[in-house]
């Protein structure tokens, strides 16, 4: 069965940096790309950026471009997402997803969700 | 553009039809997917490539393209269908994703 786990929650201060892990299992790792997705208290998804697994390609939201970086370790089959220079208004829970081109690169399996929370 | 517009929100009775629209300009030559999201779960996919359904998903959800326009039907609503969900698109080169603002559909 395909699962992505994730760890668990955190509490940052502003300024600080924080790193998010996703961890695959019931499939082959390299095959599916990982693509992040955070969702603001109360608020809609928003896109952060996705992460091919196969060859480290990435892709990130212009407006968080410079304080992101997405990585892979082939070996553990896990993605992680590191955000920098955080800020309150980057509260949020931080979901993994995984997609294939053989659906159209849907997101089709995600994580549990990550909540992290910026407060000084 | 890559925005997309949701309605904010649709009431329907139990066994109705409910019908969910999302439009934006990208949407006649990008591919629409759609998303189910209860209340402190994380998103589940409906739909993909604007008409396909994964085989776990129910038959009860359909999706349909026309212009601008792509629309989530769920057919004989039940009480379980109520959620928030999400339209989400691309552009060409698979290197923007766009969400739609949400749909909280309410089962009455």
């Amino acid at each position: 069965q395909v699962h992505l786990v994730q760890s668990g929650p955190e509490v940052k201060k502003p300024g600080a940096s924080v790193k998010v892990s996703c961890k695959a299992s019931g499939y082959t790792f390299t095959n599916h790309g990982v693509s992040w997705v955070r969702q603001a208290p109360g608020q809609g998804l928003e896109w952060v950026g996705w992460i091919n697994t196969y060859n480290g390609n990435t892709n990130y939201k212009p407006s968080l471009q410079g304080r992101v970086t997405m990585t892979t370790d082939a070996s553990t089959s896990t993605a992680y997402m590191e955000l920098r220079s955080l800020r309150s208004d980057d509260t949020a829970v931080y979901f993994c997803a995984s997609f294939t081109q053989a659906r159209g690169d849907a997101f089709d399996i995600w994580g549990q969700g990550t909540l992290i929370t910026v407060s000084s | 553009s890559s925005e997309l517009t949701q309605p904010p929100s649709v009431s329907v009775s139990p066994g109705q039809t409910a019908k969910i629209t999302c439009s934006g300009d990208a949407l006649p030559k990008q591919y629409a997917y759609w998303f189910q999201q209860k209340a402190g779960q994380a998103p589940v996919l409906l739909i993909y490539k604007d008409v396909e359904r994964p085989s776990e998903i129910p038959e009860r959800f359909s999706g349909s393209s026309s212009g601008t326009t792509v629309t989530l039907t769920i057919t004989g609503v039940q009480a379980e269908d109520e959620a928030d969900y999400y339209c989400q698109s691309t552009d060409s080169r698979f290197t923007y994703v766009a969400f739609g603002g949400g749909t909280k559909l309410t089962v009455l």
